[in-house]
């Protein structure tokens, strides 16, 4: 089942603040995260595990309800660098450990 | 340590002929991961192998794609007979340990796949 990202696409100004969400509708066991810039590869950026423990970059924060099956990435004080397209993807544990199934992507576009 | 390599970076092909893609891994890593891409659409799971195996390939559709990832050699992805539909960007990612583990995976430049 593929997560539902909101919103589907966001534009700052630099230095501005931005959430990016990520609801699944099934248990899962993490939630990871990765920016894409067109024509590029996914880069990664956050992983969270079901329990607490996360790793990731030092600028970019995110947290993960277990219970709701949600994650949020949060980018403070945004940078043009930032602008890409956001995936989160969701390992549901079990038979699909190891298995990533990434949302539909959100755009984030940072101006001067 | 090089990154995911993937080639051929661009690749066209008539309908009907067969397209081989290919993914050689981190150094060290032994999961790998096909996904393919739509224009401005995510990242659709493929298929998950590990050294000669097949894990999960719950993504692959039924008839003219298969993978492999041979003890030696890269892990090569074949679509048979392509199509136009077959057109799209095709990513391949590994990781040194299972995902579930903690663990990132590391995705390739992708393999722009146009059938004509």
């Amino acid at each position: 089942q593929q997560p539902v990202q909101s919103p589907q696409a966001v534009i700052l100004r630099e230095g501005e603040d931005a959430v990016i969400n990520c609801s699944s509708s099934k248990a899962l066991y993490s939630v990871h995260w990765y920016r894409q810039k067109h024509g590029e590869a996914p880069v990664f950026l956050m992983i969270l595990l079901k329990g607490g423990e996360q790793k990731g970059h030092e600028k970019i924060s995110a947290s993960f309800n277990e219970k709701k099956q949600q994650s949020s990435l949060y980018l403070t004080a945004s940078q043009l660098s930032y602008s890409g397209t956001y995936f989160c993807g969701t390992e549901e544990g079990g038979t699909s450990y190891g298995k990533l199934t990434f949302g539909q992507g959100t755009i984030l576009t940072v101006h001067p | 340590n090089a990154g995911v390599m993937q080639n051929p970076r661009h690749l066209v092909r008539r309908r009907g002929q067969e397209a081989r893609l290919r993914c050689s891994p981190m150094k060290g890593h032994s999961h790998v991961y096909w996904y393919r891409q739509l224009p401005e659409e995510g990242l659709k799971f493929m298929v998950y192998l590990q050294k000669e195996n097949i894990i999960d390939e719950s993504g692959m559709p039924k008839e003219r794609f298969s993978a492999e990832f041979p003890k030696e050699g890269p892990s090569i992805l074949r679509i048979q007979q392509v199509v136009r539909g077959d057109s799209a960007a095709y990513f391949c990612a590994s990781s040194p340990r299972r995902l579930g583990d903690n663990t990132e995976a590391f995705f390739g430049q992708g393999t722009r796949l146009t059938v004509v």
